[in-house]
């Protein structure tokens, strides 16, 4: 069935260093794919999406990557800082209109002084 | 602007009550999710409206969850005999119409906990 999962549940990087969040998927027909951001008590914020006909998608100091033959996304972070401390999720969905998107359980990213 | 907005922040209550949770969109935001969040865990899909209408409401676990969007902008989340495994965080989100395209703007949550 329609899966999305994270292959680590955490992730401890050095201020300064490069972050890669990876996620797996199941559903060979999702078709859109969004990154967000929780920090502790608050919702989940868009970071970056990506759809299925891209390979990859760039940001601010974030880029997101698909691989859609072995279906995996990465997001990485350039240079982390301290703010980027949270838990990470990518969600995608199949549907052509914006219901049910389907969520990973998500990674602790956590940066080093 | 003033985004998404969710009350009350934190609800107790015990097994077996009723309880309402109250979602604020973004005014304007023609589409309004509902998702649960177990500890350590994603959010999970529940409920998404498109105005006033359900139009997907297959991620509703069983009838004892209810929601309403009566006037296409507030909406409320309904749970009858609560029970200790409807302890989450229930998260709204808002979009402008609801395309998979669109930002989805979540709220800050309200947590339940059923003792």
């Amino acid at each position: 069935g329609e899966s999305v999962g994270l292959h680590l549940p955490t992730l401890s990087v050095q201020e300064g260093d490069n972050s890669i969040i990876n996620c797996a998927y199941s559903n060979s027909a999702s078709d859109y794919f969004i990154w967000y951001k929780q920090e502790s008590g608050k919702g989940p914020q868009f970071i970056i999406d990506i759809r299925s006909n891209m390979d990859k998608r760039q940001g601010q100091r974030v880029t997101v990557l698909l691989n859609k033959t072995v279906k995996h996304l990465s997001l990485q972070i350039a240079a982390t800082q301290p703010g980027d401390s949270a838990v990470y999720f990518c969600a995608e969905t199949p549907d052509n209109y914006g219901q049910n998107f389907v969520f990973g359980p998500g990674t602790r990213l956590s940066v080093l002084p | 602007g003033a985004g998404v907005s969710q009350t009350p922040s934190n609800k107790v209550t015990e097994k077996g009550k009723y309880v309402e949770l109250r979602c604020d969109p973004i005014s304007g935001h023609t589409a309004l999710y509902w998702y649960r969040q177990s500890l350590g865990q994603g959010p999970e899909f529940l409920i998404y409206f498109q105005g006033t209408g359900a139009a997907d409401d297959s991620g509703l676990p069983n009838d004892r969850f209810f929601a309403v969007r009566p006037e296409g902008s507030v909406s409320t989340l309904k749970i009858q005999r609560t029970e200790r495994g409807d302890s989450a965080v229930y998260l709204c989100a808002s979009s402008p119409q609801g395309a998979n395209t669109d930002t989805q703007y979540f709220g800050p949550g309200t947590r339940l906990t059923v003792l």
